[in-house]
Formats: C-alpha cells, sequence, structure tokens
C-alpha cells in the first residue's frame, strides 16, 4: 500500500502562510471525502486537524483550513506560529478497504 | 474526560506474539468505530486496522494482514490487537484511536513494541 504523496519539507516565518500538499489517485483522495490532516509534535500522539477534507473540530485554531481539488487535499495554515512547528500528515479511506497516511511533511517556522 | 489508554506493549522475540489492550473512558465507546496506528522510531505515521462498533466492518493492513487481528468488547469499553509472527519491522510505538468518518479524533498516549531478533 503506496502512501500519499506529501513534501517531505516546507518552512514559513512567523505570519505567513503555507499549504501542505497530499496527492493521491481516484481511488482514495480523490474518490471520497474521507481526507483527514493532523499535527504531530514530537514525542507526542498526533492530533486531528482537519477531517472530511474541510471540517475544523472545536477548539481546533480556524488559522487551520483543508480543501481537495482532484486527487490531490491540500492543508493550509495562515498566521504561523512558533507553536505550528511540527510534524504533519494527511490519512484517507482507499478503495478496496484499506486506508493509509501520507509520508508526513515536517514544517519550519 | 475522553480518553484512551493502550497497554500490552514490551520485548518480545521475532515470531512471538502480544495482545495490545486499549481501556476507553467519558464517552459512549458502542456506538464508535476504532482503529491502530503505528509509528517506527524516526518514522512517518502506519495506519494498522479498522473495526467498526458493531464488528461487522474489519480492515487490516496489508502488511500485518494474516498475523493481527482487531477485536473489541463493547461490554468492557476495550479494543484490542492480537498481534502474532511478530517481525523486527513491527517494533513501534502503537496508537489506538476513535473513529469518526475514518477521522481519527480522539488518540491514546501509545504503547513500544520491540520486536528482538
Amino acid at each position: 500500500q503506496s502512501a500519499l504523496t506529501q513534501p517531505a519539507s516546507v518552512s514559513g516565518s512567523p505570519g505567513q502562510s503555507i499549504t501542505i500538499s497530499c496527492t493521491g489517485t481516484s481511488s482514495d483522495v480523490g474518490g471520497y471525502d474521507f481526507v483527514s490532516w493532523y499535527q504531530q509534535h514530537p514525542g507526542k500522539a498526533p492530533k486531528l486537524l482537519i477531517y472530511e477534507v474541510t471540517n475544523r473540530p472545536s477548539g481546533v485554531s480556524n488559522r487551520f483550513s483543508g480543501s481537495k481539488s482532484g486527487n490531490t487535499a491540500s492543508l493550509t495554515i495562515s498566521g504561523l506560529q512558533g507553536e505550528d512547528e511540527a510534524d504533519y500528515y494527511c490519512f484517507s479511506y482507499r478503495t478496496s478497504a484499506t486506508l493509509l497516511f501520507g509520508g508526513g511533511t515536517k514544517l519550519t517556522v | 474526560e475522553v480518553q484512551l489508554v493502550e497497554s500490552g506493549g514490551g520485548l518480545v522475540q521475532r515470531g512471538g506474539s502480544l495482545r495490545l489492550s486499549c481501556a476507553a473512558s467519558g464517552f459512549n465507546f458502542r456506538i464508535y468505530s476504532m482503529q491502530w496506528v503505528r509509528q517506527a522510531p524516526g518514522k512517518g505515521l502506519e495506519w494498522v486496522a479498522y473495526m467498526t462498533s458493531d464488528e461487522r466492518t474489519i480492515y487490516h493492513a496489508d502488511s500485518v494482514k494474516g498475523r493481527f487481528t482487531i477485536s473489541r468488547d463493547n461490554a468492557k469499553n476495550l479494543v484490542f490487537l492480537q498481534m502474532n509472527s511478530l517481525r523486527a519491522e513491527d517494533s513501534a510505538m502503537y496508537y489506538c484511536a476513535r473513529s469518526v468518518q475514518f477521522g481519527l479524533d480522539v488518540w491514546g498516549p501509545g504503547t513500544t513494541v520491540t520486536v528482538s531478533s
């Protein structure tokens, strides 16, 4: 099961906006709206940021937003803060009873 | 407080078995699907297994199919991961997570599995 494709790293300055892409196929990202995004700080469990492509759980900052176009989903973080420095993962349902993560993106602020 | 706590990890020899448990509290466990996710040291997240609340739908990753089995006990608010024929590449932190429309909204702190060769 090949992972979804994410950039290995992205960087930005405080206050800027960045976007992390997650590219799959029509069998996963492009075929279903079951795409979610997670933030993971070192030594911690992941935290849900976005579910069903665009929905934000209560308690998650509105600086985080999700979208999808074709086979690529995206996570945008606006107004970058130092605490946003972490690893980010996308996750999607795939046809044939499979779920899969992206390879992860390290964000440097 | 909504909480998941994993247990059962440890050191095991190659070819051996372990049974991980995940205790849920603070929410109506029996109506939620549950998943297991793992992370090898220094690596990314890897999905392992999924089970619906009624146990009628079960998925396992190809990398563990035939060796690992997810199960649950709704009366005791527990979800399990039976791991057999363990390999060195199964060494990882194992997380259980609550699943809502395949999104993982609550995570446990994880339990570490180390397979020695």
